[in-house]
């Protein structure tokens, strides 16, 4: 199975900063890497796809990139509404696999 | 506007059954793919089952294999997600997913617990 390790598992930052979230495949998973952001009580919404492309109603600031096989989301100017967990998945293949999550909270 | 609504979840003892569903609008449910996954409390995000449009192949995480099962129903626009032998490690809050994973549902919690 292909192994996503995501780090920091918590981020503490202030609103303004620039920051990266960052995961590593196991594999090769090629560009199937998605980024995700939840906030409490409520369900996952995508952010990033296809490593690098920002989903509908994503604010500009957030960007995914990619370097060989390490995958990072970076939020370039953190603003309030941008504290919650983050989370990658890889879906090149079954089982589909997440990273462990990172907090993104107030420092 | 694409919905997806699970339903079926609740408090059951542990070696019991249950039968979640997820009903979808807004778009060609025959077409897609769906996923269910799961969230332990204060836990992560865990993928547990996909099923192709046409229910022609079906994947599983290896926590689940052999134990759940899931299928789809496309004259009802509605997916399912069949829990046997469960465990007190299963409970959790149980999304359904568009492939693509663009629209998840609002979630359903199962517990399972004596």
């Amino acid at each position: 199975d292909i192994q996503m390790t995501q780090a920091p598992s918590s981020l503490p930052a202030s609103l303004g900063d620039r920051v990266t979230i960052t995961c590593r495949a196991s594999q090769d998973i090629g560009n199937y890497l998605r980024w995700f952001q939840q906030k409490p009580g409520k369900s996952p919404r995508r952010m990033i796809y296809g490593a690098t492309n920002l989903a509908a109603g994503v604010p500009s600031r957030f960007s995914g990139s990619r370097s060989g096989s390490d995958y990072s989301l970076t939020i370039s100017s953190l603003e309030s509404e941008d504290m919650a967990d983050y989370y990658c998945l890889q879906s090149k293949e079954s089982p589909f696999t997440f990273g462990s999550g990172t907090k993104l909270e107030i420092k | 506007e694409v919905q997806l609504v699970e339903s079926g979840g609740g408090l059951v003892q542990p070696g019991s059954s249950l039968k979640l569903s997820c009903v979808a609008s807004g778009f060609t449910f025959s077409s897609y793919n769906m996923h269910w996954i799961r969230q332990a409390p204060k836990k992560g995000l865990e993928w547990i089952a996909l099923i192709y449009y046409d229910s022609s192949n079906k994947y599983y995480a290896d926590s689940v294999k052999g134990r759940f099962t899931i299928s789809r129903d496309n004259s009802k626009n509605t997916l399912y997600l069949e829990m046997n032998s469960l465990r007190s490690e299963d409970t959790a809050m149980y999304y359904c997913a568009k492939t693509g994973f663009d629209y998840w549902g609002q979630g359903v919690m199962v517990t399972v617990s004596s």
